[in-house]
Parts: C-alpha cells; structure tokens; sequence
C-alpha cells in the first residue's frame, strides 16, 4: 500500500483558500486518492477521491499531478466549520481498507 | 449524516472485560469496515466484513473479532479488555462492488478501560 505524507499543521484565514498537500510518492497506477476529514471526536467525512484526473464537487477540488506522485486538496474559501483534520489516503491494492497516517490538523482563523 | 449508526455511544469496561460494540452500515451498503482510533492518532484499520465474512483484517489481535449479519449489521468483540483498548470505535459502510469503495463512517463508540 502506498504511504502518504502530509504536513502536521496548517493554518488559514477564514474566506481564503485552504490548500493541503499530499506526497504519495509510491502509488500504484490503479490505485485512488481519497480525502477525509475528522472534526474532533466525530467519524471521519469523506470529502472527495481521484484517480489521475482534476475532481471538484460541492465541497472542494482535488488536484493531482501528473505522475500522480502528489496531490492537493483544495478548500477555495475557508470557513471556521472546515477547522478539523484532515487525510489523505490511498486505497489499498486489495479490497477497500483504507490506511490512515496521523493527517493535518486545518485551523481557519477568523 | 452518514445513515450509519453505532451503540452505544460511550462505554466504560474494567481491565479483563469483554465488551460488544454495534454497527448499523447505510442502506443498501454489503461492507462495514472497523477501525481503532487512539487519541491523537489517525483510525488504525482492524478488519472488514463482506456477506458475513472476514474480509481482510489489519494488525490486530485474534481477541479482536467480529460478526456481519445478514441485514449487514455489524459487530465488534474484543476480549480481555486492557487499558490499550481505550479509543474511539469507528465503523465504516461501503458497496463492495462500487469501483470507488468510498466508505461512510459512523460518530464512533468511545471505550475507557480502566
């Protein structure tokens, strides 16, 4: 499975966009990116996945690179509910577990 | 709100106890999917179930089982309860045959050891 690599923290001005990054240096060609984010003590909320294409929905965009070694979560204006943690998984090769790191903690700031 | 829910919400178990935690997965959802998440840590994978079978299991302890049934329910049992043990229960619901495999996660059951 590959192994992901994110930064422990990050901050954000409320109304700006929040762009968290993601290292997944050793992904393999079939495997998905997915994002979620865990506000405290709640389940994790899946928030979106790709493949090697550039994926937007309601909540964010995702970009990936192009030998899909990294990718970003984009939030395009931070609000003080998008506070929370923050994973970036690859999907196993085999079945669907998914494989957690420790993620980055967002904090919006008024 | 996911559809998914779990009992109870908040449990308290002495060391060498055994404890039962329930997971209801999403409508129309075959998988459910456990994991352990200790605090300050991201949910560690304990193992999954499809048509009421172990369907892959992370590093856990044979004292870690479970149970799918057929209306996809779930539970989990762990035995011989140690302080370890203490951490926020997540369970996850998903259609195995989705190719995204996007799973949907429960608020948790919080197990203290003491």
């Amino acid at each position: 499975d590959a192994k992901t690599t994110q930064p422990p923290s990050m901050d954000c001005a409320e109304g700006r966009a929040a762009n968290l990054p993601c290292n997944h240096s050793t992904i393999s060609g079939n495997e998905y990116v997915y994002w979620y984010r865990q506000i405290h003590s709640q389940g994790p909320q899946y928030i979106i996945h790709g493949l090697k294409n550039n994926e937007t929905n309601e909540m964010a965009s995702l970009i990936i690179t192009e030998d899909r070694k990294s990718s970003t979560l984009i939030l395009p204006h931070a609000t003080l509910r998008d506070t929370a943690v923050y994973y970036c998984i690859v999907r196993a090769n085999t079945g669907n577990q998914f494989y957690f790191g420790t993620g980055t903690s967002l904090t919006v700031i008024p | 709100e996911t559809g998914v829910t779990q009992s109870p919400t908040h449990l308290i178990k002495t060391r060498g106890q055994q404890v039962t935690l329930r997971c209801s997965s999403q409508s129309g959802h075959n998988t459910v999917s456990w994991y352990q998440q200790a605090l300050g840590q991201g949910p560690q994978f304990i193992f999954q179930y499809y048509r009421e079978e172990e369907n892959g299991r992370g590093n856990f302890p044979p004292r870690f089982s479970g149970l799918q049934f057929p209306n996809y329910s779930s539970e989990l049992n762990v035995n011989a309860l140690e302080l370890d043990d203490s951490a926020l229960y997540l369970c996850a619901s998903s259609w195995r045959d989705s190719p995204y495999y996007e799973q949907y996660f429960g608020p948790g059951t919080r197990l203290t050891v003491t």
